[in-house]
């Protein structure tokens, strides 16, 4: 099993509808959980972080994070087309990052 | 921009030879981290250094790979005698102390080609 696990996709949405991405997790003890975003040929950039079980929102950004069934999702409010990118999971272990293999969101205009 | 830097973007080059990436981290980040990602894939954790200290080594990461911090600033990735499955993008990262609640940036990633 590996520590961080995503569907690979692509996730397909249509402009101005909510894009929900999940992820699960393997170890109990990850205390931190980051979401970041990735364009084609660019190298990772963080979208949110979130440490307490619940919803952290930031703009037309909300993560959920459930401990007790070890998984966090990302909600992406009116997806735009320039939201088309790969969204990767993280957490941290033993103090690092430890990333899911991402998943392919694609926008339909 | 991020405030990591790395050097250099892009490598090509012959299987077989030495290679050495660069990254400087943002001046205050006491921790420094090397990942590699192909195709695809997640960026895939190699190794990290906190100041001038490596702390932990991927053990999927042959003895071909080092990788050194020697002042606590900037840090090197070497690959010997470069392989084909080599090819791939380095990236680095950096933040301040504790991971919680300290950001973890990335630069913008060296691309390797092996011929």
């Amino acid at each position: 099993q590996k520590e961080v696990e995503q569907n690979s996709g692509p996730l397909s949405v249509p402009e101005g509808a909510i894009a929900s991405l999940n992820c699960t997790y393997s170890d109990r003890g990850s205390q931190s959980f980051f979401w970041y975003r990735q364009y084609s040929g660019k190298s990772p950039e963080l979208i949110m972080f979130i440490y307490s079980n619940g919803d952290k929102e930031d703009g037309r950004f909300t993560a959920q994070l459930n401990k007790a069934s070890q998984y966090v999702s990302l909600l992406i409010r009116d997806s735009q087309p320039s939201d088309s990118a790969t969204y990767l999971c993280a957490v941290i272990n033993t103090g690092k990052l430890i990333f899911g293999q991402g998943t392919t969101l694609q926008v339909k205009p | 921009d991020t405030g990591v830097s790395q050097d250099p973007r892009h490598k090509i080059t012959k299987r077989g030879q030495n290679v050495t990436f660069r990254c400087d981290p943002i001046s205050e980040h006491n921790r420094l981290y090397w990942y590699r990602q192909t195709l695809g894939q997640g960026p895939e954790f190699l190794t990290y250094f906190q100041n001038e200290a490596q702390l932990e080594k991927s053990r999927l990461l042959s003895d071909r790979f080092s990788a050194e911090r020697p002042k606590g600033s900037f840090s090197t990735l070497e690959i010997q005698r470069t392989e084909q499955g080599d090819s791939a993008m380095y990236l680095c990262a950096s933040t301040l102390g504790g991971t919680r609640g300290n950001t973890i940036y990335f630069g913008e990633g060296s691309w390797l080609t092996v011929v």
